[in-house]
């Protein structure tokens, strides 16, 4: 099962313009990630956000934390056709014997035009 | 620190064959992951392990899907036999604990089934 969803699915914007994905999950958590996946490779942690966190800045990028909406935003500044990438939040699932899933949602294919 | 090693990068067989994949997760890292990725959607998982044991594969096919990690350290990944829709990039990761730290991916196997 998913747990977190992201929107907008696919985003296309210039060079230069700021990028902004969201993710929405469904039960309690005790962190938000985001990860980049480059088409054919696997996945990169960009940054961990903890549930008792509300904002968190990494280089050019801002996460939000809004654990009341159960959701997350992640704003990337300054794009570069560098940062043309797939964008996926996860979270860790909480469930009986005291380990934590954790679960990606479906992403979000940012692509950044010269 | 040498990441995450996955083998084969590549494969392809018929359908009703047998294929492993291998990982070996980086050293010390106690949780292994693997995750099925279809093409355009997010990571799966699949099974979990806290060292050797298993902690969570309530998505793992168990009919044709099986996995093991040897003595807590290198994993495998049989599927027998596979089907058209196995089709897909398993993924592995590890990570020092579950859900509380990043995960640190391989570059995955990409499986076509014929």
């Amino acid at each position: 099962s998913q747990q977190g969803e992201e929107d907008p699915q696919a985003l296309s914007i210039q060079e230069g313009e700021n990028a902004t994905m969201n993710c929405s999950y469904k039960t309690s958590i005790n962190n938000l990630q985001w990860y980049r996946q480059n088409s054919g490779r696997g996945l990169v942690h960009l940054i961990l956000i903890r549930s008792n966190e509300r904002e968190k800045h990494s280089g050019r990028l801002r996460v939000t934390l809004d654990t009341s909406k159960k959701s997350s935003s992640l704003l990337i500044t300054a794009s570069r056709a560098a940062d043309t990438a797939s964008y996926f939040c996860a979270t860790d699932d909480r469930f009986s014997g005291g380990y934590n899933k954790l679960i990606f949602g479906a992403g979000t294919r940012l692509a950044v035009h010269p | 620190e040498a990441g995450v090693a996955q083998s084969p990068r590549y494969k392809i067989i018929e359908k009703r064959q047998s294929v492993a994949f291998w990982c070996n997760p980086i050293s010390g890292h106690a949780t292994l992951y693997w995750y099925q990725q279809i093409l355009g959607q997010g990571p799966k998982l699949l099974i979990q392990f806290q060292n050797n044991g298993v902690v969570d594969d309530s998505q793992l096919p168990k009919d044709r899907f099986s996995a093991e990690r040897l003595k807590g350290v290198d994993s495998t990944l049989k599927i027998q036999p596979a089907k058209l829709e196995d089709s897909a990039v398993y993924l592995c990761a590890s990570s020092l604990d579950f859900g509380k730290t990043e995960a640190f991916f391989g570059q995955g196997t990409r499986l076509t089934v014929v």
